[in-house]
């Protein structure tokens, strides 16, 4: 069975302090892995998709790394506005959706 | 714009009743999805459907019904058999159903039980 595992379940940051977000899984035959923005009583963002141990993709303060074992998403001097909930997900050999439980960013100005 | 939409916003239901959430999208997507997010909780998936008049059974299944009668629809029913339906419901819809093709999100039902 495909698992995800997402720590901490909450990070207080004050604005400017770098960190990484962590989001280990277990799935038979990774065909992604994504990450998502999701704001209180709103629907998921996207953020990204990540296909191959190795591969890295940015957009703006966000940068997302993927292993064999995990991802990290990684916020290079936050601002307030980047506190959401992230959250992780992985898709394997049976194409369904695996969700982590999300990580709580809280960024004080 | 291109998107997803789902109404309504908050639905509030009385014990016994069945209600239907909406769900429609204009991105051209085969495949349509239904999860279920409860607090403390990974979103979890009620049903999915690849095709119109196709859709299997996801994780959570018991007490929900859906149909796909067109390609920009897929209303989810929960029904009086679901015993804890109070929960945020969130629809989405991806370019096919390969492993590797990213779903994305409408912006959600909060259905309540009174």
């Amino acid at each position: 069975e495909d698992q995800v595992t997402q720590s901490p379940e909450a990070l207080r940051l004050q604005e400017g302090e770098s960190s990484s977000l962590n989001c280990s899984y277990t799935v038979s035959g990774l065909r992604g892995l994504f990450w998502y923005r999701q704001d209180p009583g709103k629907g998921p963002e996207f953020l990204f998709t990540l296909y191959s141990a190795g591969e890295e993709k940015e957009k703006e303060r966000l940068k997302a790394t993927l292993t064999k074992k995990e991802s990290f998403l990684h916020i290079t001097a936050p601002k307030p506005e980047d506190s959401a909930t992230y959250l992780c997900a992985v898709s394997g050999a049976n194409s369904k959706l695996t969700f982590g439980k999300g990580i709580t960013l809280s960024v004080r100005p | 714009d291109g998107g997803i939409t789902q109404s309504p916003k908050y639905l509030f239901r009385k014990e016994g009743q069945n209600v239907t959430l909406s769900c429609e999208q204009n991105l051209n997507h085969d495949a349509m999805y239904w999860y279920r997010q409860d607090p403390g909780q990974g979103l979890r998936l009620i049903y999915y459907s690849q095709i119109v008049n196709d859709f299997q059974k996801g994780d959570i299944a018991e007490g929900y019904s859906v149909s796909r009668e067109k390609k920009e629809s897929f209303p989810l029913t929960v029904t009086s058999a679901q015993k804890n339906p109070t929960a945020f419901y969130l629809c989405a819809s991806s370019i096919g159903r390969q492993g590797g093709d990213t779903q994305y999100f409408g912006p959600g039902t909060r259905l309540t039980v009174l």
